[in-house]
């Protein structure tokens, strides 16, 4: 079955804690991609990255960084977490066709909370 | 920067009666849009993708309307049922590598 797994789905976290949201795929794909979702706002997209060792920056890449080692992970790390990065994250891997990506699926989100 | 919006946060339907969602877009480059259904508590759940090279797309109750001409995309669910109760939101791909979201509808099917 096609996965997108995300832990923790749920923190609470103190500001200035680092801390790393783990994302995994068994999709085999090669793009996928970090977004938060906040009320009002719709999904944020704040890294991708195309493949092994490749990564760019989103709309909203401030505060975060992301690593891409292997191809099936893609955490989200934030060395310093503030307030404003309460949140829920969503990881998503896309699917490729004709060379371009196209359908994205999402993992079940993770709720941060920075207090 | 991208600019995709819904025209209405809300909607009701009576079941069994048709609904549809609107959008609208921004950039002109964009070429390919999804539809998503996110139920509470879950992650957005892919529901039909059309590319710009076409103009209407059918799956199993939903179909995808696109008119380029005035940036504009709309979702058709068929014979609305409780559970198709959630909120949708429209995905454009920018001609590259991102895509940019809407904020939603929220559909309510009152039984």
């Amino acid at each position: 079955e096609a996965q997108v797994t995300q832990n923790p789905r749920y923190l609470i976290t103190v500001t200035g804690k680092k801390l790393t949201v783990t994302c995994s795929q068994n999709m085999n794909h090669e793009y996928m991609s970090w977004y938060r979702q906040d009320p009002g706002l719709g999904l944020r997209q704040i890294y991708y990255s195309m493949n092994v060792e490749v990564t760019d920056k989103g709309d909203v890449p401030e505060g975060y960084k992301v690593s891409r080692k292997e191809k099936r992970n893609f955490p989200l790390i934030l060395e310093s977490p503030s307030p404003n990065q309460t949140s829920l994250y969503f990881c998503a891997t896309h699917g490729r066709s004709g060379g371009v990506i196209d359908t994205q699926y999402f993992g079940p989100g993770t709720r941060l909370t920075v207090l | 920067g991208e600019s995709v919006g819904l025209h209405l946060p809300t909607l009701s339907v009576q079941e069994g009666d048709n609904s549809i969602i609107n959008c609208a877009y921004s950039n002109s480059a964009s070429d390919y849009f999804i539809w998503y259904k996110q139920e509470s508590g879950k992650g957005p759940q892919f529901i039909i993708d059309i590319r710009s090279n076409m103009d209407k797309r059918q799956g199993q109750r939903v179909t995808v309307l696109l008119n380029k001409t005035v940036k504009h995309l709309s979702l058709q669910i068929a014979a609305t049922q409780p559970g198709d109760s959630a909120v949708y939101f429209c995905a454009e791909r920018d001609g590259g590598n991102q895509f940019y979201f809407g904020t939603g509808t929220s559909l309510t099917v009152i039984p």
